[in-house]
C-alpha cells in the first residue's frame, strides 16, 4: 500500500530555509488523480495547511505563507518537497506530509517531522 | 477567511456512550467538510470526507451529517480506542480546520 515518509533537517536556524522532502512509497506519484500535500501542526496546537501540489507540478498555496512557500515535485524519484522561507520560532511544528484523495481531503499521511526553528 | 469552530475544545464521555461532535462553519461550504481522528504523537486520521461519506476501514459506529455552516460527528457505543482528538477540515475554500475537540474518558 501507499506510505509517505517525511524527511529533513530537524533543527533550522532563524531566518534560514527549511526543506523537507516526502517520498511516496508503494505507488507512483504520478497518478492522476491525486494531490500531494503538507501540514503543519505546532506542538498542543492545530493543523495547518501549507500547501498542494499535482504531478503536473500546479501547485497551490496558503495565503498567509504564500510569500515564503514552494513546493516542488520529482517524479523520478517519486518525492515532493517543501521549501520555507525565512524561517521564525513560529514556524516550530511537526510536519506532515499526506495524499489528497479528492477534495483536499487526505487518506494517507507521512508519521511526521519535527522541525524546531532555532539558532 | 472561512473560519471552523469546534465547540467544546474537551468533550467527557464513558465507554458505551454515544456522543456528537459539533463543527461550525462561518459561511457555507456546502458538504465540503471532512473529519479526522489524531491520537498522540500520530498523524491524523480520515474518518469521514464530504460531510457523510465513511471511510474504507473506518467502524459504522462513526456518522457525519450537516451542510452548509454546521456539521456534527456521532459516535456511537465509543470504544476505548476512540478517545483522541477529532478535528473537522473545511475545503470549499483555502483548507483550514478547527481547533479540535479532544474527547476524554470520564
Amino acid at each position: 500500500q501507499v506510505q509517505l515518509q517525511e524527511s529533513g533537517p530537524g533543527l533550522v536556524k532563524p531566518s534560514q530555509t527549511l526543506s523537507l522532502t516526502c517520498t511516496v512509497s508503494g505507488g507512483s506519484i504520478r497518478s492522476g488523480t491525486y494531490y500531494w500535500t503538507w501540514i503543519r501542526q505546532a506542538a498542543g496546537k492545530g493543523l495547518e495547511w501549507i500547501g498542494r501540489i499535482f504531478s503536473s507540478g500546479s501547485a497551490s498555496y496558503n495565503p498567509s505563507l504564500k510569500s515564503r512557500v514552494s513546493i516542488s515535485i520529482d517524479t523520478s524519484k517519486n518525492q515532493f518537497s517543501l521549501m520555507l522561507s525565512s524561517v521564525t520560532a513560529a514556524d516550530t511544528a511537526m510536519y506532515f506530509c499526506a495524499r489528497d484523495v479528492a477534495d483536499d481531503a487526505y487518506d494517507i499521511w507521512g508519521q511526521g517531522i519535527v522541525v524546531s526553528v532555532s539558532s | 477567511d472561512i473560519q471552523v469552530t469546534q465547540s467544546p475544545s474537551s468533550l467527557s464521555a464513558s465507554a458505551g456512550d454515544s456522543v456528537t461532535l459539533p463543527c461550525r462553519a462561518s459561511q457555507n461550504i456546502h458538504r465540503y467538510l471532512h473529519w479526522y481522528q489524531q491520537k498522540p504523537g500520530k498523524a491524523p486520521q480520515l474518518l469521514i470526507s464530504t460531510a457523510s461519506s465513511l471511510q474504507s476501514g473506518v467502524p459504522s459506529r462513526f456518522n457525519g451529517s450537516g451542510s452548509g455552516t454546521d456539521f456534527t460527528l456521532t459516535i456511537s457505543s465509543l470504544q476505548p480506542e476512540d478517545f483522541a482528538i477529532y478535528y473537522c477540515q473545511q475545503t470549499y475554500s483555502t483548507p483550514s480546520f478547527g481547533q479540535g475537540t479532544k474527547l476524554e474518558i470520564k
